[in-house]
């Protein structure tokens, strides 16, 4: 596709259930990135690839999130046993890998998680 | 860690300007700038990366003093399309994290007829 697709676009789910989320990035970029945004908030980094590898997984926020990446391009985020305070617009963003961050991200629309 | 933005909030009048600060305790490589309107993606404006190269918006300017670890955008003689959140982005260019893209908490600039 011309741009990064994600979906679902809206996921309501019950309090302790999983849940994944997906991401489609532009087709040759290897960098891909996964952000939360709570209500108002800004951009908070969880995880992002190279390729199929995760060199920084610091941003996890707990062991219920994981993240993979299969074939260098679609990418899913999977979050366990979820909780009232997951609920946020999970966003997903992909680039070329440049020097020195010189090349763009691209963002998709992003999923809007609500836990209930 | 992630940069940190001033102000957080901004209201303008269309044709006003404004001054957008992100700075960062890192040695910055590049320093990236988005907004976002609500209920949308972040859309690329710029890239500025160390040894003064820039890419992005026409329209709009922005600086970076790398011996500072800072960048400044300039939004000037304002329009009501500019309203929205901006974000800058730091990327790690060294160590484990490379390629690491971080960002901000958000500036919110409102424009007003």
């Amino acid at each position: 596709g011309a741009g990064v697709s994600q979906s679902p676009s809206n996921k309501v789910t019950e309090k302790g259930k999983d849940v994944e989320l997906r991401c489609d990035p532009i087709s040759g970029h290897t960098a891909l990135y996964w952000y939360r945004q709570s209500l108002g908030q800004g951009l908070e980094f969880l995880i992002y690839f190279q390729g199929n590898s995760a060199p920084d997984k610091s941003g996890l926020p707990s062991d219920r999130f994981s993240a993979e990446r299969t074939g260098g391009s679609v990418s899913t985020l999977t979050i366990q046993r979820t909780q009232q305070e997951d609920s946020a617009v999970y966003l997903c963003a992909s680039s070329l890998v440049g020097a020195y961050g010189n090349t763009e991200a691209f963002f998709g629309q992003g999923t809007r998680l609500t836990v209930v | 860690q992630q940069p940190v933005q001033s102000p957080q909030a901004v209201i303008l009048r269309e044709g006003e300007d404004a001054v957008i600060n992100c700075s960062s305790s890192k040695a910055l490589y590049s320093v990236h700038w988005y907004r976002q309107k609500h209920g949308e993606a972040p859309v690329f404006l710029m890239i500025l990366l160390k040894g003064g190269e820039q890419k992005g918006h026409d329209k709009i300017s922005a600086s970076f003093n790398e011996k500072k670890q800072q960048s400044s955008l300039y939004l000037t003689a304002s329009q009501l399309s500019y309203s929205g959140t901006y974000f800058c982005g730091t990327y790690d260019a060294g160590g484990t994290s490379y390629g690491k893209l971080t960002f901000g908490q958000g500036t919110i600039l409102t424009v007003h007829p």
